[in-house]
């Protein structure tokens, strides 16, 4: 089956323990990306990744890091969580439609808390 | 920087009725519009996109209609079903960079939630 996983799926953590969220997509995707949701602001692209070794900030891209080290895997990497990071993330991935991403495909979701 | 938003957080409607979902958008450079649907406890799913070169596009039982002069976008779902009871986004695209061909960055909305009752 086709599809985008993320583990974990629920997390609870403390202030400044590091922590990783891993995606990986079965599709053969070139791009992938992350983002968060909170209530009230949508979706917010983090990271994005248009193909291997290849990243770029999205729209809130602080206190988070990402590699893209294999075609399907686009781990997310919170050096140093913080309260404020408390949130649902939700991780994607695409292919071009000429030239563009725009039909994606989105995991899951990984609910984190950071106490 | 430029966000896009909504008009109307949400939405109730009777099964079988048409729908219509709203969307401005602020940022003249986007060159692409999505819709997203997002069910509870689920992660959002494509419904259909646009590009800024045409003011209307169709789909199974949707139609996105795009105004550049107002910078509006709306999404109406014909013939409403319990099933489409969901958030809706609306997101935008615009090429990286003056005169860029690299679409890698999405603008989200910050959704609507449609209520579909039996």
């Amino acid at each position: 089956e086709a599809q985008v996983t993320q583990n974990p799926r629920y997390l609870i953590t403390v202030t400044g323990k590091k922590l990783t969220v891993t995606c990986s997509q079965n599709m053969n995707h070139e791009y992938m990306s992350w983002y968060r949701q909170d209530p009230g602001l949508g979706l917010r692209q983090i990271y994005y990744s248009m193909n291997v070794e290849v990243t770029d900030k999205g729209d809130v891209p602080e206190g988070y890091k990402v590699s893209r080290k294999e075609k399907r895997n686009f781990p997310l990497i919170l050096e140093s969580p913080s309260p404020n990071q408390t949130s649902l993330y939700f991780c994607a991935s695409s292919s071009p439609r000429s030239g563009v991403y725009n039909e994606q495909f989105f995991g899951p979701g990984t609910r984190l808390t950071v106490l | 920087g430029e966000s896009v938003g909504l008009h109307l957080p949400t939405l109730s409607v009777q099964e079988g009725d048409n729908s219509i979902i709203n969307c401005a958008y602020s940022n003249s450079a986007s060159d692409y519009f999505i819709w997203y649907k997002q069910e509870s406890g689920k992660g959002p799913q494509f419904i259909i996109d646009i590009r800024s070169n045409m003011d209307k596009r169709q789909g199974q039982r949707v139609t996105v209609l795009l105004n550049k002069t107002v910078k509006h976008l709306s999404l109406q779902i014909a013939a409403t079903q319990p099933g489409d009871s969901a958030v809706y986004f609306c997101a935008e695209t615009a090429p990286l960079g003056a005169g860029g061909t690299s679409y890698g960055k999405l603008t989200f909305g910050q959704g609507t939630i449609l209520t579909v009752h039996p």
